[in-house]
């Protein structure tokens, strides 16, 4: 079965620290990868997408995460956090490319920003 | 315009009582998907509608649980004879081919069974 894991489940950082959330995953075929944030009270929103082309792809606020197909990789990095990043992120896994399919989706890890 | 809505947005029932859930998707998609979140873990797929296609349920985690989708509209999840291992947020996300199938999220149903 396809699986993502997401092996920091709980960072703490300063401000202006650097960034960077592993994940990985497990499906050998054609994949759209993405990572969503979950903000305290808020709902779940995309952060970024990758579907084909660059493997560098960049999102909001400053986010960036690389697809390494060979190491079935897709971690996500900022270089510089800041207090408002603090947030539960997930990465997520589909199947095929463009299609109506299932995300799978990792356990999560909360970011903790302090000042 | 408007985003994917979820109702009630908390809803508290016993054990054992039968709870309704209710998904209105972008307008327009034609994909919807069910989606749980246990405390202190991911999410967690329940099932999706694709069209007039077959649903797929194989994310159903037992006979309790079914869901109904009228055309490409509303959908709900029924939740039979709770149990209090089915607290959990669920969220419903929707999708259309136009955007390469990216799921849009809703806020989310906080389901509490005593």
């Amino acid at each position: 079965a396809q699986s993502v894991s997401q092996h920091n489940h709980h960072v703490i950082l300063s401000e202006a620290a650097s960034l960077e959330l592993g994940c990985n995953y497990s499906y050998g075929g054609t994949v759209n990868l993405f990572w969503y944030v979950q903000y305290p009270g808020q709902h779940l929103q995309l952060l970024l997408k990758y579907f084909s082309g660059d493997p560098l792809v960049k999102g909001i606020k400053g986010f960036e995460a690389e697809f390494i197909k060979s190491k079935f990789s897709f971690n996500l990095r900022k270089p510089s956090v800041q207090w408002s990043d603090t947030a539960e992120y997930f990465c997520a896994v589909k199947r095929g490319a463009g299609t109506a399919s299932k995300l799978t989706f990792g356990t999560g890890t909360r970011l903790q920003v302090t000042l | 315009g408007a985003g994917v809505s979820q109702s009630p947005s908390n809803k508290v029932t016993e054990k054992g009582k039968d709870v309704e859930l209710r998904c209105d998707p972008i307008s327009g998609h034609t994909a919807l998907y069910w989606y749980r979140q246990r405390l202190g873990q991911g999410l967690e797929f329940l099932i999706y509608f694709q069209g007039n296609s077959a649903p797929d349920k194989s994310g159903l985690p037992s006979d309790r649980f079914s869901a109904e989708r009228t055309g490409e509209s509303v959908s709900t999840l029924t939740i039979q004879r709770t149990q209090q291992e089915d607290s959990a947020v669920y969220l419903c996300a929707s999708s259309t081919p136009q955007s390469n199938n990216e799921q849009f999220f809703g806020p989310g149903t906080r389901l509490t069974v005593l």
